[in-house]
């Protein structure tokens, strides 16, 4: 079925510090993949998306590209903040003209310090 | 221009009993999507609403049920409620076709089962 893995976490950073979070999903379809963020204590706020290969999604200093080949999504930044401390999800949605539910990974903590 | 809003914003139940959440889509939108996200792990998918009824349904057991009414709003009603389903409930809205169908989330309900 439909599945989504991300890189094992807590990660920690030091302000400025380049940021890489791994995301591999399966190839089944077409599918449209999606980077949200989770604050503490809040619901999921859409970070950036890509609808089909070589797209590159991007946003806030955030980008990620739609590998089909690697069936990869990976999020990097090249400087992160102490604001950026947040949790992390890939998701996927079946994409075209399907419908229905996103699937997301594990999340990742990221922890970035001054 | 309103986002998707959620009600309450926290509950505190005891098992067996039944509980009622609220969810207002983001406006424009004409889809609404259940996840519940356990402590510590990504949302899963409950089901989805579109013209008023359910067309897609994700693992969860029939104690998990759903509405949606004529202005888009929905409600998902648990039932004989376990302390498993203890978590924060996110309501996701979007428009049915848009490309790759972009999910925007409320900022969830908490929900404690004791």
């Amino acid at each position: 079925g439909d599945s989504v893995t991300q890189m094992e976490g807590p990660v920690t950073l030091s302000e400025e510090a380049f940021l890489t979070i791994n995301c591999t999903y399966t190839a089944t379809g077409y599918p449209s993949l999606f980077w949200y963020v989770q604050y503490p204590g809040e619901g999921l706020q859409l970070l950036l998306k890509a609808t089909k290969a070589d797209d590159k999604g991007s946003n806030k200093g955030f980008e990620a590209t739609y590998r089909k080949e690697t069936t990869s999504f990976h999020l990097e930044k090249g400087s992160v903040q102490v604001s950026d401390s947040a949790v992390y999800f890939c998701a996927r949605h079946a994409g075209g003209t399907s419908y229905g539910k996103l699937t997301f990974g594990q999340g990742t903590i990221l922890t970035v310090h001054p | 221009d309103a986002g998707v809003t959620q009600s309450p914003t926290h509950l505190i139940k005891t098992r067996g009993q039944q509980v009622t959440l609220r969810c207002s889509p983001k406006s424009g939108h004409d889809t609404v999507s259940w996840y519940q996200q356990a402590l510590g792990q990504g949302p899963q998918f409950i089901f989805q609403y579109y013209e008023e009824e359910e067309r897609q349904r994700g693992n969860f057991p029939d104690r998990f049920s759903g509405h949606q009414f004529p202005n888009y709003s929905s409600e998902l009603n648990v039932n004989a409620l376990l302390l498993g389903d203890s978590a924060l409930y996110l309501c996701a809205s979007s428009l049915a076709g848009g490309l790759g169908e972009t999910q925007y989330f409320g900022p969830g309900t908490r929900l404690l089962v004791l």
